[in-house]
């Protein structure tokens, strides 16, 4: 199956810095979406983005499909931002449709100090 | 919009024992899906349901593990002779099909502990 590896695995970051997360994967796709699953175990939909580049707030993602990668972008971090960031991938295509059978990297705990 | 409801939040169970989980759709979603989560991974995919058809199941749900989504609304996960293997989080998602787009909503989980 398809493979997923995020990077970096863990990041510590002071209020106000900016960061960028990796999600490499082994095979082209036709679904890819950023979660952030907060300390209370939820996970947050950010982006559905299979290709191209979205901004909403101070997150943006770029993925480059042909080259088989999407980043993550969180400007002027805040402590809420603290959490586990997945990237999450499908490249299953039976006649044209898609659906969310999602392989998802390990992860990027990010931490966010005051 | 009330989000995806899973219920109960917390299950503590002995080994041996029945448990049964239930995932509340966003309303009008018509595919939903059950993952599962255990510690410092990530989710991983059971199964999958279209409206009230399973139409497919991960070979992580051995045959004491079954799902249902009658009548294409709530659906239920239960797991028959609980192993400690199986302490986990227990997600939910649904979604709704526009296009070529399909973004998942996950709720906040079941949490399974097997003493």
């Amino acid at each position: 199956g398809i493979q997923v590896e995020q990077s970096p695995p863990d990041l510590i970051l002071q209020e106000g810095a900016n960061s960028t997360l990796r999600c490499n994967f082994s095979d082209s796709v036709n679904n890819l979406q950023w979660f952030h699953q907060n300390p209370w175990g939820q996970l947050i939909n950010l982006f559905y983005i299979p290709s191209g580049t979205k901004q909403n707030g101070r997150l943006s993602a770029t993925t480059v499909a042909t080259e088989r990668y999407s980043l993550l972008y969180i400007s002027s971090s805040q402590t809420t931002d603290s959490g586990v960031y997945f990237c999450a991938v499908d490249n299953f295509n039976a006649g044209g449709t898609i659906y969310g059978k999602l392989t998802f990297g390990q992860g990027t705990i990010l931490t966010v100090h005051p | 919009d009330t989000g995806v409801s899973q219920n109960p939040r917390h299950k503590i169970t002995k080994r041996g024992q029945n448990v049964t989980f239930r995932c509340d759709p966003i309303s009008e979603h018509n595919r939903l899906y059950w993952y599962r989560q255990t510690l410092g991974q990530g989710p991983e995919f059971l199964t999958y349901f279209q409206n009230e058809a399973q139409l497919e199941k991960s070979r992580l749900l051995s045959d004491r593990f079954s799902a249902e989504r009658p009548k294409g609304s709530f659906s239920t996960l239960e797991i028959q002779r609980t192993e400690q293997g199986d302490s986990a989080m227990y997600l939910c998602a649904s979604s709704l099909v526009s296009g070529s787009n399909e973004k998942l909503f996950f709720g906040s989980g079941t949490q399974l502990s097997v003493l």
